[in-house]
């Protein structure tokens, strides 16, 4: 069974742009969350979906959003876009409901100059 | 949120048991005790979770207290494969979740 692929891996915007980034859980997982993580502040909770409903938010500015799809892809988009908002945005899936076994993918490393 | 206390760092020879220990004196009755571990250069990895009783599977042992106060990961055998950042994580499983990751504990395993 295939893992939790994140599109692109790597990308590079200037600030002020905006940019999407994509998510595709596990086969039947239907349970989908974003993590960003830097070297100051680690790893932090942004959003989580479940059945194309956001369950959980993380305490982020309202310039990062997300949305679920109907077959459980995710994505997430940063407006407005900071030089801090350059890190590694982390993807995970779970099967369950509770979010017990979260497996993520590889991430996207977004680099904002 | 109950918060977790971990070692910053240990150490440990390859081959050899591995007790990594969690502090988490708030915990409350609902909350799910979990563990993850992140490589280097690597999304984090789920490694196993419990609520009360302790927990076996192919990766690792969790033991948890009586109280439910501490928890310990147990590597049965270390590897050069588990030096890690090891994370130990409460979650209150309601209407949605969150992983809040910590500073976790950086794993060495020499030779």
């Amino acid at each position: 069974k295939a893992g939790v692929t994140q599109t692109p891996r790597y990308l590079i915007k200037t600030r002020g742009q905006q940019v999407t980034l994509s998510c595709s859980p596990i086969s039947g997982h239907r349970s989908v969350s974003w993590y960003q993580q830097t070297p100051g502040q680690g790893l932090q909770f942004l959003f989580e979906y479940f059945s194309e409903t956001q369950r959980n938010k993380g305490n982020f500015p309202g310039r990062f959003s997300g949305r679920q799809f109907s077959n459980s892809r995710s994505e997430m988009n940063v407006s407005t876009l900071e030089l801090g908002d350059s890190a590694l945005y982390l993807c995970a899936s779970s099967l369950e409901k509770t979010g017990h076994e979260q497996y993520f993918g590889p991430g996207t490393r977004l680099t904002v100059t | 949120d109950a918060k977790t206390t971990q070692p910053n760092s240990m150490e440990s020879n390859e081959e050899e048991p591995v007790h990594l220990p969690c502090n988490h004196s708030t915990i409350s009755g609902t909350d799910y005790i979990h563990w993850y571990r992140q490589l280097p250069s690597q999304g984090p990895e789920y490694v196993i979770h419990g609520l009360t009783s302790n927990v076996n599977n192919r990766m690792a042992s969790l033991a948890i207290a009586e109280d439910r106060k501490s928890s310990t990961l147990i590597l049965h055998r270390a590897t050069l494969r588990d030096a890690a950042v090891y994370y130990c994580i409460l979650i209150y499983s309601n209407s949605g979740y969150a992983l809040n990751f910590g500073k976790g504990t950086s794993l060495l395993v020499t030779p």
